[in-house]
């Protein structure tokens, strides 16, 4: 069974600041898809990235990282010079090729106070 | 850029009442899907669908939910007699693929009194 776990359940930084969110996974599928989703306080859910198993190269938009690891079933996103608009919730998911299901992690809150 | 669109944004509705959520997903994608968060909880899969048929569900998919796309466009969620731990943000999403670049509607806030 697919499983996803953020150990972080809250992170509180001050704005300018780096930082790390982290995701580890499991599956037993060798096909899979990892994915990040920020829900702010209106709660709505954005994507913000989609990760395939063969893919490991890491990733840069803008002030979000991702490094991505097989080796340790990690899926970790971080975000550089922190704002206040960053505050929310992040979500790592994964969705296995073989079910249709994505599975959520528990969630980190991001707090960035000014 | 294309949307998924619920309606309505919220809901209340009494303890044992039926309610209907409806969805409409993006127009050419061909999964449907269905989850719930429960306020300050994760978000968790409740149902998918495909071809006109459920194609997987969770646990918390018990025969008080069903799914229905009664015409081309719309995707509903029913709720027979809801329950108070019920109350939840439903969340409706499509995809083009299985398992590949799922768009989630806004949600619908239900609260069961």
């Amino acid at each position: 069974a697919q499983k996803v776990t953020q150990a972080q359940t809250e992170i509180s930084v001050v704005e300018k600041e780096d930082v790390t969110l982290d995701c580890v996974y499991e599956t037993r599928d060798t096909t899979y898809y990892l994915f990040w989703y920020k829900q702010p306080p209106s709660g709505e859910l954005v994507f913000l990235i989609r990760r395939n198993s063969f893919d490991e190269q890491n990733e840069i938009s803008g002030r979000y990282s991702w490094n991505f690891q097989k080796s340790t079933s990690s899926f970790n996103f971080t975000i550089t010079a922190s704002q206040v608009v960053d505050s929310a919730v992040y979500f790592c998911a994964l969705s296995e090729t073989s079910g249709s299901r994505l599975t959520f992690g528990e969630g980190t809150q991001l707090t960035v106070n000014p | 850029e294309p949307e998924v669109t619920q309606t309505p944004s919220h809901q209340v509705t009494q303890m044992g009442q039926e309610v209907i959520l409806r969805c409409v997903p993006i127009s050419n994608h061909l999964y449907f899907y269905w989850y719930r968060q429960i306020l300050g909880q994760k978000v968790e899969f409740l149902v998918s669908f495909y071809n006109n048929e459920i194609s997987e569900k969770s646990e918390i998919f018990d025969d008080q939910f069903s799914v229905e796309r009664p015409d081309g466009s719309n995707f509903t969620l029913k709720i027979r007699s809801t329950k108070l731990e019920d109350s939840a943000m439903y969340f409706c999403a499509s995809s083009e693929r299985q398992s590949y670049g799922y768009t989630f509607g806004s949600g619908t806030r239900l609260t069961v009194v």
